[in-house]
């Protein structure tokens, strides 16, 4: 199976400000990489699909990018709406659909 | 609008059964395959099943092998997963999910439900 490991699992950061968030897969995935935002008691939601295509109504702000092993989830200008927690997740092997351990961004 | 609405989560003892049920509206539910995803209480995202659009081909993760059976009814828009044995780490909110892909089999899962609670504990 194929293993994610997002870094870092955690990070603080400030409204305004340009984070990335790192997804890195046990073996060559090529570009089957999709992100999840996750807010607290709410389901996850599909933000990029492909390494780097905006999912329909996300904001132009995420960017996704990285293919092979290492992939990135980078958000600019942070908004209030933002801090969550994000999940990678392979489609290149499966099953079984492998998520990574996710990544908390708060203030 | 696509919606999903899971139901039938509960509390049961370790070795009990539980049937979730998730209803499907706003799209053609037999055009697609359906997947469950749980997270136990302050956890990751874990994968559970697949099924394909006409039930043909289901996949599991390895912990429920032989334990949680996947269906669905295209009649009735709706998907299932069918949980025997439980034991306490099956624990977890159960999601389900439409998965659906782009270019060259992409899978992703694009639409989820509210998620149910399963409890299991004496």
């Amino acid at each position: 199976d194929i293993q994610m490991t997002q870094s870092p699992s955690s990070l603080s950061a400030s409204v305004g400000d340009r984070v990335t968030i790192t997804c890195r897969a046990s073996q060559s995935i090529y570009n089957y990489l999709n992100w999840y935002q996750q807010k607290p008691g709410v389901a996850p939601k599909l933000l990029i699909y492909g390494a780097l295509t905006l999912q329909s109504g996300v904001p132009s702000r995420f960017n996704g990018s990285g293919s092979g092993t290492d992939f990135n989830l980078t958000i600019s200008a942070l908004q209030p709406e933002d801090f969550a927690t994000y999940y990678c997740q392979q489609s290149y092997s499966t099953p079984p659909d492998t998520f990574g351990q996710g990544t908390k961004l708060q203030i | 609008e696509v919606q999903l609405v899971e139901s039938g989560g509960g509390l049961v003892q370790p070795g009990g059964s539980l049937r979730l049920s998730c209803a499907a509206s706003g799209f053609t539910f037999g055009a697609y395959w359906m997947t469950w995803v749980r997270q136990a209480p302050g956890k990751g995202l874990e994968w559970v099943a697949n099924i394909k659009q006409d039930g043909s081909e289901r996949q599991y993760v390895d912990s429920v092998k032989g334990r949680f059976t996947i269906s669905r009814d295209n009649a009735k828009n709706s998907l299932f997963l069918q949980m025997n044995s439980l034991r306490v780490e099956d624990t977890a909110v159960y999601y389900c999910a439409r998965r659906d892909y782009s270019n060259y089999r992409l899978w992703y899962f694009d639409y989820w439900g509210q998620g149910s609670l399963v409890t299991v504990s004496s």
